[in-house]
């Protein structure tokens, strides 16, 4: 089976510019997430989306990000504008339902955003 | 307010030994307790998962352990080898999956 998909893998940008990165996830998995993982830290969830609705958003700052997930499928993290913060490493994960011992998350590479 | 901590931030094993990675969680809604390992430059993979009905659980050199009531699990390799060399992360759900929390991870390095 194809593994989760992300691109881009490397971005780099001045702060205040925006910046998107995109995830298609594995065939058939109805709930995406998308986690920001600094350096020397765990992945902190950002968003959970259930097929094409959001599950949890809790820690997402929506003053600057956002997230869709159009026809249930691929995805989408935006931030605008960037602050030198965001410098992490954006990781996409997909389950086919919900994230838990029966159901773990199968994660991309990862996009590793540098903000100068 | 960290609520899966993994207290060490690095372990040095000698390969063929034991290798045991710690992890506390503060949140009486955790239900299931995975383990992921993380190469560089590539996404954490799924490596083990118990849930708070059972203590123990394995698969291969890879055992965890749940102290409910201490709050604690650990994840037990033996024998180590060079390749389980990576970072490893604990994370924590409630039992619909919601709510998944990672540890902020042990380098693991087993010496040949």
């Amino acid at each position: 089976e194809a593994g989760v998909a992300q691109s881009p893998r490397y971005k780099i940008i001045e702060k205040r510019q925006s910046v998107a990165f995109w995830c298609n996830p594995i065939s058939g998995h109805a709930t995406l997430y998308w986690y920001q993982q600094i350096l020397g830290q765990g992945p902190k969830l950002l968003i959970q989306f259930q097929n094409n609705g959001v599950v949890d958003d809790s820690q997402l700052p929506k003053d600057r990000f956002s997230a869709e997930r159009l026809k249930g499928v691929d995805s989408t993290l935006k931030i605008q504008p960037a602050k030198l913060e965001d410098s992490a490493v954006y990781l996409c994960a997909s389950s086919w339902r919900t994230g838990g011992g029966n159901s773990p998350l199968h994660f991309g590479n990862g996009t590793r955003l540098t903000v100068t | 307010d960290q609520q899966v901590k993994q207290n060490s931030p690095s372990l040095s094993v000698q390969e063929g030994r034991i290798s045991i990675l710690n992890c506390d969680y503060t949140n009486s809604m955790f239900d299931y307790f995975l383990w992921y390992k993380k190469y560089p430059a590539e996404g954490p993979t799924f490596l083990i998962s118990i849930s708070s009905i059972k203590d123990k659980n394995e698969d291969g050199r890879f055992t965890v352990f749940l102290n409910k009531s201490a709050k604690h699990l650990s994840l037990h390799i033996v024998p180590s080898q060079p390749g389980d060399s990576a970072v490893y992360f604990c994370a924590a759900s409630d039992n619909a999956g919601n709510m998944l929390t990672f540890g902020g991870g042990t380098r693991l390095m087993v010496k040949p």
